[in-house]
């Protein structure tokens, strides 16, 4: 089936550092979503994004659907401890499903005080 | 609040038993979702239900088996044919209309381990 590749794998940070991670794929996809789970816990939506070229904002988070259909990042600004967590890009292939997300096997981000 | 309930958070099963995971949502969704969370892995797709009374396989349901027999709710069974069932379940729901259009929202995730 589908797959997304999300990077990094893990990240180490100190407090105040910027944060960017990625996903691609090698087929289009119309939407992308962006998740953070905390241990224990089930994910939590961050940002959705539904149009190429799309720049959206959370507070310190930032989210982009790649101009290609085919990637999209979040970034992190000034991070803090509680940033912590494992951050999971997921999407809707185009002509797929309504119902069915691909996700990425996510982003572990230690933010060190 | 509106939101997504799984019970137990935590859960244990013996050899040859069967255990059922309680997923609760008063967000009117109609479609809900069981997927399965191993350690350093994405969320793999167990079952899916669109609406009460249908649902369809994921990618992984051997060994699992559901029922919507009403919109609020979407249990999950783990029969003893599943192997190795030890993993963090998490339950999802989402709406095709509105703001909210195919985004799905997860509960907080039951934890089954095998004594």
């Amino acid at each position: 089936g589908q797959q997304l590749n999300q990077s990094p794998q893990s990240m180490f940070i100190q407090e105040g550092e910027d944060v960017s991670m990625n996903c691609t794929s090698s087929s289009i996809f119309n939407t992308w979503l962006w998740y953070k789970q905390e241990p224990g816990e089930g994910p939590v939506l961050l940002i959705a994004l539904y149009k190429a070229g799309e720049l959206t904002s959370n507070g310190r988070l930032t989210a982009q659907f790649g101009i290609t259909r085919k990637d999209s990042f979040l970034n992190i600004s000034a991070s803090i401890p509680s940033d912590v967590g494992i951050y999971f890009c997921a999407g809707r292939p185009f002509g797929g499903s309504n119902y069915k997300l691909t996700f990425g096997k996510g982003t572990l981000l230690t933010v060190n005080p | 609040d509106g939101g997504i309930t799984q019970s137990p958070k935590y859960l244990f099963r013996k050899e040859g038993q069967n255990v059922t995971l309680s997923c609760e949502q008063n967000l009117n969704h109609d479609a809900m979702y069981w997927y399965r969370q191993d350690p350093g892995q994405g969320l793999r797709l167990i079952y899916y239900s669109q609406i009460v009374n249908d649902f369809q396989k994921g990618d992984i349901a051997e060994g699992y088996s559901v029922s919507r027999e009403k919109k609020e709710s979407f249990p999950l069974t783990v029969t003893s044919a599943q192997k190795n069932p030890t993993a963090f379940y998490l339950c999802a729901s989402s709406t095709p209309e509105g703001q909210d259009k195919n985004i799905q929202y997860f509960g907080a995730g039951t934890r089954l381990s095998v004594l």
